[in-house]
């Protein structure tokens, strides 16, 4: 069974970085996968920020794409993000997750326990 | 961001039929991308209720059922259960943005 382990700083004040890491466990992380990062806004929905797969091949949200940067360490078996210059507005719960495309579609199979991130001066 | 609209809330009965709708348009659903459906239950993480439009998978109650048509889709439960009582939300790919995209989310209520 595939479980996704996360973790980083909860709490950074604003024009920082944002940092998180997420452990996968139980599965394959080689060729076929991509890794993602979405985030929620206390009470509000989800969005997509990034992937990732094996070879380190990215995609990006256009809408954050300049502050992101989404790593991976297939010796770890762990994937990370980085968010720089964080503002109150990026203060949300963020998942790691696992992008199935297997049978000709992509859906999120896999996520993380979700890591509450607070940006507060 | 959301380019995927649902209904903010729909409830019914226990034992009764509920849909939820996820209008989207020709960059995403409309352009044959699957849409998927995800429930999101009190302070935890969403979990994959539909795939590829239609497809369950293991464990998930055959009283969840998806579909799609146009530039629309639907997720219906039926036999409607307190313990669905939970946030739900569509998904897709958008060709303009180029990146997946999340609907406005839809809170069931079983009265």
């Amino acid at each position: 069974q595939v479980q996704l382990q996360q973790w980083g700083a909860g709490l950074l004040k604003p024009s920082e970085t944002l940092s998180l890491t997420c452990g996968v466990y139980g599965g394959s992380f080689s060729e076929g996968y991509y890794w993602t990062w979405i985030r929620q806004p206390p009470g509000k929905g989800l969005e997509w920020i990034g992937e990732i797969n094996h070879s380190g091949s990215t995609d990006y949200n256009p809408s954050l794409k300049s502050r992101v940067t989404i790593s991976i360490d297939t010796s770890k078996n762990q994937f990370s993000l980085k968010l720089r210059s964080v503002t109150a507005a990026d203060t949300a719960v963020f998942y790691c997750a696992r992008v199935n495309c297997s049978g000709g579609f992509c859906y999120f199979d896999y996520w993380g326990q979700g890591t509450l991130v607070t940006v507060s001066s | 961001q959301s380019v995927l609209t649902q209904p903010p809330s729909v409830s019914g009965a226990p034992g009764q039929r509920v849909t939820i709708s996820c209008t989207g348009s020709s960059s995403n659903i409309g352009a044959h991308y699957a849409v998927n459906w995800y429930q999101q239950l009190p302070r935890t993480a969403p979990k994959v209720l539909i795939y590829g439009n239609t497809n369950r998978p293991s464990g998930v109650p055959d009283r969840f059922s998806g579909s799609k048509s146009g530039t629309s889709a639907s997720l219906a439960i039926t036999g409607l259960q307190a313990e669905d009582e939970a946030d739900y939300y569509c998904q897709s790919y958008d060709d303009s943005l180029s990146g997946y995209v999340f609907g406005t989310g839809t809170k069931v209520t079983v009265l």
